[in-house]
């Protein structure tokens, strides 16, 4: 089975842009999780989203924002990026709710905002 | 707020010795489940091992075993002959219905 597959994996954007990320999760899987990932903050949990909907949110501002279609791929969406939006965004997917399983993480995006 | 902690920053352990990362986290569920994932310098993390945490058995996985003390909250990961290849962070996590924590990470360092 294929892995999960984030797009791209690198970006550079400019401070008030928004930037959209993509993640393709493991054949099956119905549940994409995103993540946070930064040195000062560590790995947080943005959101979760199982059968287009989203199931859990993390402690994050309305900027950030995903979407789930119905083959189980999902977006990030970031609108007006501030420079403490540099990270690394992880996505991963699951067979079941993220909650009571492992997660199946992707490479990751990193995203660096100038 | 259910909390994450790995107090070990940083870890080091020769090969073929065994090595204990610690994590402790603070909840008031009694159903969760958690896990410590690893962080090789690859970017991609990949679970080690899971603990349901209606189960009283130690998991364990190869080399890999927890020490689950639930009333004590703590989490431990133990490393048996550590190899090269477990060279990496390693987080621990923490997953409930409506929740999922990571601890900072352990970076670990496998001398030869």
């Amino acid at each position: 089975k294929a892995g999960v597959t984030q797009t791209p994996r690198y970006l550079i954007k400019t401070r008030g842009q928004q930037v959209t990320l993509s993640c393709s999760p493991i054949s099956g899987h119905r549940s994409v999780s995103w993540y946070q990932q930064t040195p000062g903050q560590g790995l947080q949990f943005l959101f979760e989203y199982f059968s287009e909907t989203q199931r859990n949110k993390g402690n994050f501002p309305g900027r950030f924002s995903g979407r789930q279609f119905s083959n189980s791929r999902s977006e990030m969406n970031v609108s007006t990026l501030e420079l403490g939006d540099s990270a690394l965004y992880l996505c991963a997917s699951s067979p079941r709710f993220v909650s009571n399983t492992e997660a199946f993480f992707g490479q990751g995006t990193r995203l660096t905002v100038v | 707020a259910q909390t994450v902690t790995q107090s070990q920053p940083e870890m080091s352990v020769q090969e073929a010795e065994t090595v204990t990362l610690s994590c402790t986290y603070d909840t008031s569920e009694s159903d969760y489940y958690l896990f410590w994932y690893k962080q090789p310098p690859s970017r991609q993390m990949i679970l080690v091992i899971r603990q349901e945490a209606y189960k009283q058995q130690n998991a364990t996985e190869n080399r890999f075993s927890v020490n689950f003390q639930k009333a004590a909250k703590s989490f431990s990961l133990k490393i048996s002959d550590s190899q090269l290849g477990d060279a990496a962070m390693y987080f621990c996590a923490y997953h409930n219905n409506n929740d999922m924590r990571f601890g900072a990470g352990t970076r670990l360092t496998v001398k030869p």
